[in-house]
């Protein structure tokens, strides 16, 4: 069974430092994964998704993401992060056997806060 | 300009009261999905539709149901809303395979 998860459920960081932003995956076979950010009152935006090739994929707004199979693992990261940062982020997979189903699964969401 | 839209955005409702929540996407998307989402669980999935006249459930489908009569239509239904059904709903649409999905602005649905 598909499975995301998200161990911090907050992360605090200092305007100006990097960021990680932690996400972990079960899928049987290849993943598709995706992050996702949401602003409050706001539905969700896309950010960056991995498909397959480069294990280090760059996204809307500075993010980035690497992908480790090793680790089954997909974290968020941004070099120097900014107050406008601070939002609700979710990491999502989808297991590329079943694509062509709609079945996508979302962690449970890290509050990222980037303080001045 | 591609987007899902939702209505309403804000709903308080009593016990028992039916109502429907209507999502419309304009990108020809095949696939459609209705989620809720409550604090500390993330977005779990209610239904999801691959096509026209397709639907299915999700992970959390008791106390809803949906329709989908027409490709960009896809409305979530509650026939008798109970207060454990308060929480925020999207709805999202995407293509098949490997693309990402698309997400309303959501529905703050409050039953009393």
């Amino acid at each position: 069974a598909q499975s995301v998860a998200q161990p911090e459920d907050q992360v605090n960081v200092a305007e100006g430092n990097p960021l990680t932003v932690k996400c972990t995956y079960s899928v049987s076979g290849n993943p598709y994964l995706f992050w996702y950010v949401q602003y409050p009152n706001r539905g969700l935006q896309f950010l960056l998704k991995y498909i397959t090739g480069d294990n280090l994929v760059k996204g809307s707004y500075g993010f980035e993401a690497e992908f480790n199979k090793s680790q089954t693992s997909f974290h968020l990261k941004k070099p120097s992060a900014l107050v406008s940062d601070s939002a609700l982020y979710f990491c999502a997979v989808r297991d590329a056997q079943y694509s062509s189903a709609s079945k996508i699964i979302f962690g449970s969401g890290t509050r990222l806060s980037i303080r001045p | 300009e591609a987007q899902v839209t939702q209505n309403p955005r804000y709903l308080i409702t009593v016990t028992g009261k039916k109502l429907t929540v209507t999502c419309s996407q304009n990108m020809n998307h095949e696939y459609m999905s209705w989620y809720r989402q409550d604090p500390g669980l993330g977005l779990r999935q209610i239904y999801y539709s691959m096509n026209v006249e397709v639907t299915d459930k999700g992970d959390v489908p008791e106390g809803y149901k949906v329709s989908r009569k027409e490709k960009r239509n896809f409305p979530l239904i509650l026939e008798s809303p109970s207060p454990n059904q308060t929480s925020l709903y999207f709805c999202a649409s995407n293509s098949p395979g490997n693309t990402e999905a698309f997400f309303g602005q959501g529905t703050r649905l409050t039953v009393v």
